[in-house]
């Protein structure tokens, strides 16, 4: 059974960095082809891709935010944290980490999400 | 990075009806689609992934269709536990993208 769940702040002030971990459970990390991303959403809109991480330690970032984040892996651990600094109230979202697996990069599996918010 | 275009943003139908959403994608991207379903207060769902391969477990009255820029997903006959938001991913380049969503919702 593949599981994953976020685990970070629930409330960060301004220009604060948030660090997040997706502890996951059934698969792993060190597998070929295997990746583990986060997206997020703001409350009432759309879900938006901010980076990725595959089992080769091959880093992807959203363009966008790119120099705000940064993503790393423990394998041994079967976690993956994600940092952006910097933060700013339009930053407050739901932070969601996904499995992507395989040679395709869209998303089978996915934490629960948790949510951000950004106020002071 | 690609665009996507999803349309309507929300769709009002009634159980047993036929529902059509449509993703369309800035440049080509193939058949790089993914479609997910997502409740309120709940993680997305993985629907469809290469445009039209149906995900495990996932009923057979949900469908994808297209290539290139304009895609399809389509729900055969509307069940009570289909009113939700759907989404577009395109992952043709490694610069992941979502559409805006469309709601589905009861007539």
């Amino acid at each position: 059974q593949i599981t994953l769940k976020e685990s970070g702040p629930t409330l960060v002030k301004p220009t604060q960095t948030l660090t997040l971990t997706c502890t996951f459970s059934g698969f792993s990390l060190s597998t070929s082809g295997v990746g583990v991303g986060w997206i997020r959403q703001p409350p009432g809109k759309a879900l938006e891709w901010l980076a990725l991480i595959y089992w080769d330690d091959d880093k992807r970032y959203s363009p966008s935010l790119k120099s705000r984040l940064t993503i790393t892996k423990d394998t041994s651990k079967n976690q993956v944290v994600l940092t952006m600094t910097n933060m700013d109230p339009v930053d407050t979202a739901t932070y969601y980490c996904a499995r992507q697996a395989g040679a395709e990069y869209y998303f089978d599996y996915w934490g629960q999400g948790t949510l951000v918010t950004v106020s002071s | 990075d690609i665009q996507m275009t999803q349309s309507p943003s929300t769709l009002s139908a009634s159980v047993g009806d036929r529902v059509t959403i449509t993703c369309r994608a800035s440049q080509s991207i193939s058949s790089w689609l993914a479609w997910y379903q997502q409740k309120p207060g709940k993680a997305p769902k993985l629907l469809i992934y290469k445009a039209s391969s149906l995900e495990s477990g996932v009923p057979s009255r949900f469908s994808g269709s297209g290539s290139g820029t304009e895609f399809t997903l389509t729900i055969s006959s509307l069940q009570p536990d289909d009113f939700a938001t759907y989404y577009c991913q395109q992952y043709n380049s490694y610069s992941l993208t979502f559409g805006g969503g469309t709601k589905v919702e009861i007539k």
